[in-house]
């Protein structure tokens, strides 16, 4: 398994870009990158999926280096309810259930 | 399309006894995985069924144990409860590339 190392926690203020990165050392040539996001009593919710580059949707952008041994998710200006626990997950595609999901980082988000 | 369920949401045991929690994946799912939350464990897996097999497994004791049935419905059995055992148990189901959790289930063990 794959692990990952995020900061624990960060803060923010309302409409500024946040940049949450990710270091994964130990990632396999067939390991994909996945970012999700739990709010508290709630199951994590899906937020973004990388191999390699730069991938964007809606919500987020996810910029990993060549080397893919780390990632940064960017949340494009962040408002109060982006308040959540955010986690950094390295894995195969096809096997999600290995994923290691470690501690997450806890972004605060204020007025 | 209806998201993941589980039930119930909310449990209290005391130790010693066993519960058992259902889930019902994504309509057309056919895997379901099981993972338990703590603060001082965070997410953790527990297992994961397909097409009523068990094909993965996480590093729980033979307490924890699941099943599943035919209409991809699964539930997870605790037995002798121990007071660690209290936790958020996330169900989730998925394609193949992307996973959806449940609600949870918020267990308390006394």
């Amino acid at each position: 398994l794959a692990k990952t190392t995020q900061p624990i926690s960060m803060d923010s203020y309302e409409g500024q870009e946040v940049n949450i990165t990710c270091s994964h050392n130990n990632i396999a040539t067939n390991d994909y990158i996945t970012w999700y996001q739990q709010f508290p009593s709630q199951g994590p919710r899906f937020i973004i999926q990388g191999y390699k580059t730069k991938v964007t949707n809606e919500v987020a952008s996810l910029f990993i280096p060549a080397d893919r041994k780390s990632s940064t998710l960017s949340l494009p200006r962040v408002s109060l309810s982006d308040t959540a626990v955010y986690y950094c997950l390295v894995g195969g595609l096809y096997n999600f259930n290995k994923f290691y999901f470690g501690s997450g980082t806890k972004l605060n988000v204020k007025p | 399309k209806a998201g993941v369920t589980q039930t119930p949401r909310y449990l209290i045991k005391t130790r010693g006894q066993q519960v058992t929690l259902s889930c019902s994946p994504i309509s057309g799912h056919r895997s379901v995985s099981w993972y338990q939350q703590t603060p001082g464990q965070g997410l953790q897996f527990l297992f994961e069924y397909f097409s009523e097999t068990q094909r993965n497994k996480g590093n729980f004791p033979g307490r924890f144990s699941g099943r599943q049935f035919s209409n991809s419905r699964s539930e997870m059995n605790v037995s002798t409860l121990e007071l660690g055992d209290s936790a958020l148990y996330l169900c989730a189901s998925r394609t193949e590339n992307e996973q959806f959790f449940g609600p949870g289930t918020r267990l308390t063990v006394l």
